[in-house]
């Protein structure tokens, strides 16, 4: 079994749009990530979610809203896509978030969504 | 902020050593870890130093200096299956991990 899914694994649509991207862990984890990474690699946070509670929400156009209906679930919602959002989007999981007494919590990722805003 | 800096790119031959370095400069620094994500796929943990030294775990070592704000991955025996690219992430104060932007590796018969 998976432990991190995402779907779709790939996204194709026009500017203007707006698409869902779903993602479900089945590790009993708490906490909870989307990340892009760009054409050039570059891995960024962009949301994180604790328990269902949003812990961190980095400089994100207001167009994503992550959803959480459930600890093992974190959806990411865009809004009015632009070229700019086309990127790879990461969901990713670990244990617990991330504290000085346990600040060895691995990331699990799942698969990817390749989006593509034409 | 952090700043995490390493090579873009590095070519090996299959059966060789590499290492694959990496520098931060970060405050409350709390641990490094060592991703390795093939094309196309998803990143998957290799190492986590917090203290300095060197940790082994078969062919891929890391090794820490924090005074040095300075990391490097040794991969050994090089196999053309590890041709992938290589994140280094810092992990400061109760922050998330910030990832650098990866070195890809090629590894060459």
């Amino acid at each position: 079994d998976t432990a991190v899914s995402q779907t779709p694994k790939y996204l194709v649509t026009q500017m203007g749009n707006d698409k869902s991207i779903k993602c479900e862990q089945n590790l009993g984890h708490d906490t909870m990530y989307w990340y892009k990474q760009d054409s050039k690699k570059f891995l960024k946070i962009m949301f994180s979610y604790n328990n269902k509670e949003l812990i961190i929400n980095e400089t994100v156009p207001n167009r994503f809203s992550p959803k959480s209906p459930d600890k093992a679930h974190l959806n990411l919602h865009i809004n009015s896509l632009e070229l700019g959002d086309s990127a790879v989007y990461f969901c990713a999981s670990s244990q617990d978030i991330w504290k000085r007494t346990n600040p060895n919590e691995k990331l699990f990722f799942g698969s990817g969504t390749q989006l593509s805003v034409l | 902020g952090q700043n995490i800096d390493q090579p873009t790119e590095m070519t090996a031959t299959e059966g060789a050593i590499v290492q694959i370095n990496c520098t931060y400069q970060t405050s409350g620094f709390n641990g490094l870890f060592w991703y390795q994500q093939h094309a196309g796929e998803a990143p998957t943990f290799l190492s986590y130093n917090v203290l300095d030294g060197l940790e082994e775990k078969g062919r891929f070592s890391s090794f820490l200096s924090r005074s040095k704000g300075y990391s490097y991955l040794l991969l050994k025996e090089l196999q053309m299956k590890d041709s992938a690219s290589y994140l280094c992430a810092v992990r400061s104060g109760n922050t998330p991990l910030v990832f650098g932007k990866g070195t890809r590796l090629s590894v060459i018969a």
